[in-house]
């Protein structure tokens, strides 16, 4: 089982809004790190700290946090960007353990 | 550029063991550690754990301990994932990931990935 919950699916209308969330006790204290993967391909990291975007990541990927839960907002979705997402972090251990979340599943419409 | 290539697919019966590897280029390689994530068919990433390259010291998740092993041949900057008594519930592709930072879970790159396949 996952320290990190995420809705299995998510669906946004092409050009809309759309947030996937990652919730889990240790997002009080550490940042997550999203990830996009696409079938059949290896991850690619999309956001890490607090809205860091690696290089050649659009910008209408941004990340925020609240308490438990961090988010990834995707503003203006676009058909290349239905993909499985899954967010990472360290556990609650105390020790320099990361753990994935469950993924969502994004599909637009 | 930063490059991580991994070993081709395998197919192994129960019981067995197979030994992943992973070849860097691109940086130094005792400078950042390496991680090594598994996805079983049709499911989400499992952090199996991450070796310092510069100590060779391993951290395994709590599921991983005991049958899964990290390695390292620092000569040739190369890391592997041995995997001993293989179970069909081992079946999924392995991928070995580097952190954007030396120790970090922030993965950035990423090997193309290993299928192990664990069929009688």
């Amino acid at each position: 089982s996952s320290e990190l919950t995420q809705d299995p699916a998510v669906s946004v209308a092409l050009g809309q809004t759309v947030r996937i969330t990652c919730q889990g006790a240790s997002l009080r204290y550490y940042y997550a790190s999203w990830y996009q993967q696409k079938p059949g391909q290896a991850p690619i990291l999309l956001m890490y700290a607090k809205n860091s975007r690696p290089s050649g990541i659009p910008d209408r990927f941004s990340g925020s946090s609240s308490g438990d839960t961090a988010s990834l907002t995707i503003t203006g979705a676009q058909a290349e960007d239905e993909a499985d997402y899954y967010c990472n972090c360290r556990d609650n251990s105390g020790n320099p353990n990361w753990v994935f979340g469950g993924g969502t599943r994004l599909t637009v419409l | 550029q930063v490059h991580l290539v991994q070993s081709g697919s395998e197919l192994k019966k129960p019981g067995a063991s197979v030994k992943v590897s992973c070849k860097a280029s691109g940086y130094i390689f005792t400078s950042y550690a390496m991680n090594w994530v598994r996805q079983a068919p049709g499911q989400g990433l499992e952090w199996i754990g991450w070796i310092n390259t510069k100590t060779g010291n391993p951290t395994y998740a709590q599921d991983f301990r005991g049958r899964f092993v990290f390695s390292l041949d620092t000569s040739v900057s190369t890391a592997y994932l041995q995997i001993s008594s293989l179970e069909a519930g081992d079946t999924a592709v392995y991928y070995c990931a580097r952190p954007l930072s030396a120790t970090g879970y922030d993965l950035i790159y990423w090997g193309q990935g290993t299928l192990v396949t664990v069929s009688p």
